[in-house]
């Protein structure tokens, strides 16, 4: 079956756009979490979706930062006014219920100059 | 809080050797899950094997294998008779478990740059 897919796969933005980033998990998987990977902070927790809870916000980084999940589905991450530090590939990973490994997108390698 | 630490920054082998990959975790949960996945040049995380904190069993997959010592908060990683294509960075993790049986997101460690020779 299909995995976990981001669209856009690169996108350079300038200091101060705004940006989307989009995660497609994998069909009927109720949980959903994005990160970012970045050469001086490793692998960073972002936010976490799990069904119709509200979502685990605590990873995110400043204000700037949000996300959203329509329909159970399809999520967005949005960044506000970026900045250079938000360089990064932004990664999205999705889980069954039951299941406790997570299986993660391609990514989203976000440059920002 | 948790913690993963994956000391070996990069490790660098001769096809054929063996080689172990070291994880050591911090955690004040009882019940915990560990993660290794493997993250190829592509770039793409591959997860490779889950371990619950009640299963201390070792396992064995084809030509990797899992040493569990709850004791150290250890789980290292050794592949036997490395391949070129094992080049990848390693990444460890730890999830705890929420009450209602759901996981919480990864916490990774800093990976560890694998390079194997030919």
């Amino acid at each position: 079956g299909a995995g976990v897919s981001q669209s856009p796969s690169n996108k350079v933005t300038e200091k101060g756009k705004d940006v989307e980033l989009r995660c497609d998990p994998i069909s009927g998987h109720t949980a959903l979490y994005w990160y970012r990977q970045s050469l001086g902070q490793g692998l960073e927790f972002l936010i976490y979706f799990q069904g119709n809870s509200a979502p685990d916000k605590s990873g995110l980084p400043s204000d700037r930062f949000s996300a959203e999940r329509t329909g159970g589905s399809v999520s967005t991450l949005t960044i506000q006014r970026t900045q250079q530090e938000d360089s990064a590939v932004y990664l999205c990973a999705s889980r069954t219920t039951g299941t406790w490994e997570q299986f993660f997108g391609p990514g989203t390698r976000l440059t920002v100059l | 809080a948790q913690k993963v630490t994956q000391a070996q920054t990069e490790i660098s082998v001769v096809e054929k050797e063996d080689v172990t990959l070291d994880c050591v975790y911090e955690t004040r949960d009882t019940t915990y899950y560990l993660f290794w996945y493997k993250q190829p040049p592509s770039g793409e995380l591959v997860f490779l094997i889950r371990r619950n904190s009640f299963d201390e069993q070792n396992e064995i997959s084809g030509r990797y294998s899992w040493n569990f010592q709850k004791s150290t908060s250890s789980f290292n990683f050794t592949i036997t008779a490395s391949q070129v294509v094992d080049s990848a960075v390693y990444f460890c993790a730890l999830s705890e478990v929420i009450s209602s049986g759901s996981a919480r997101q990864l916490t990774f460690g800093s990976g560890t740059q694998l390079t194997v020779l030919p």
